[in-house]
């Protein structure tokens, strides 16, 4: 989707480190979500963000944080707690209001060194 | 698990054929989506149907839904080569915000 930009498109982690994947949106859409999707898998909620400077944890939060300090930004930091962060990382936007077909950016591939 | 699971979890006919895939989930739901994945892109959103509509319509593509039966079809008419692709359906709960995805159908259409 041309209205919503992840980078990079591969990122490598080496052990103990921390990495953060961009997500960037020009759609002036509220809500913001990261997922993360494994191998022939579906996808599993990370965090999400229905409005500037709140955002909430959703089912596999652990290991993962974000921020939401412009409407137009939401950026994920894989952290060396997360100890198995190779997968397929999409970010997705909403526009407010129900009902909600999300628009999903390109995704970032993680793997670790 | 609040998921819409998909069935079958992959498929492979000719192209010209038509294929159905089905999409079953366990709460009340407001809509449900459907969302088409090519292989390493984001996913691109197909259609939503509403609870208290029972069929729709977007060019080769036909979705159904029975409320009753908790479930959803979705039916790619004369396929092409290009519809290869995973089938994901996400239903939206009644009361909640986000989409819960299942593990999708992976459509193979040979040439």
């Amino acid at each position: 989707d041309g209205g919503i930009t992840q980078s990079p498109k591969y990122l490598f982690r080496k052990e103990g480190q921390n990495v953060t994947l961009s997500c960037e949106q020009n759609l002036n859409h509220d809500a913001m979500y990261w997922y993360r999707q494994d191998p022939g898998q579906g996808l599993r909620l990370i965090y999400y963000s229905q409005i500037v400077n709140d955002f909430q944890k959703g089912d596999i939060a652990e290991g993962y944080s974000v921020s939401r300090e412009k409407k137009e930004s939401f950026p994920l930091t894989v952290t060396s707690a997360q100890k198995n962060p190779t997968a397929f990382y999409l970010c997705a936007t909403t526009d407010r209001g129900l009902p909600k077909a999300q628009h999903f950016g390109d995704g970032t591939r993680l793997s670790i060194l | 698990s609040q998921q819409g699971e998909e069935d079958p979890q992959a498929l492979s006919i000719q192209e010209g054929e038509n294929a159905t895939m089905n999409c079953s989930y366990k709460t009340s739901i407001n809509n449900l989506q459907w969302y088409r994945q090519n292989s390493g892109r984001g996913l691109v959103h197909l259609i939503l149907i509403r609870s208290n509509e029972r069929e729709k319509h977007s060019g080769r593509l036909r979705v159904t839904l029975d409320t009753s039966k908790k479930s959803s079809s979705l039916l790619i008419t004369a396929s092409r080569a290009a519809d290869t692709a995973s089938y994901f359906c996400a239903p939206i709960l009644s009361g909640a915000n986000n989409l819960f995805f299942g593990t999708g159908t992976r459509l193979t259409v040979i040439p």
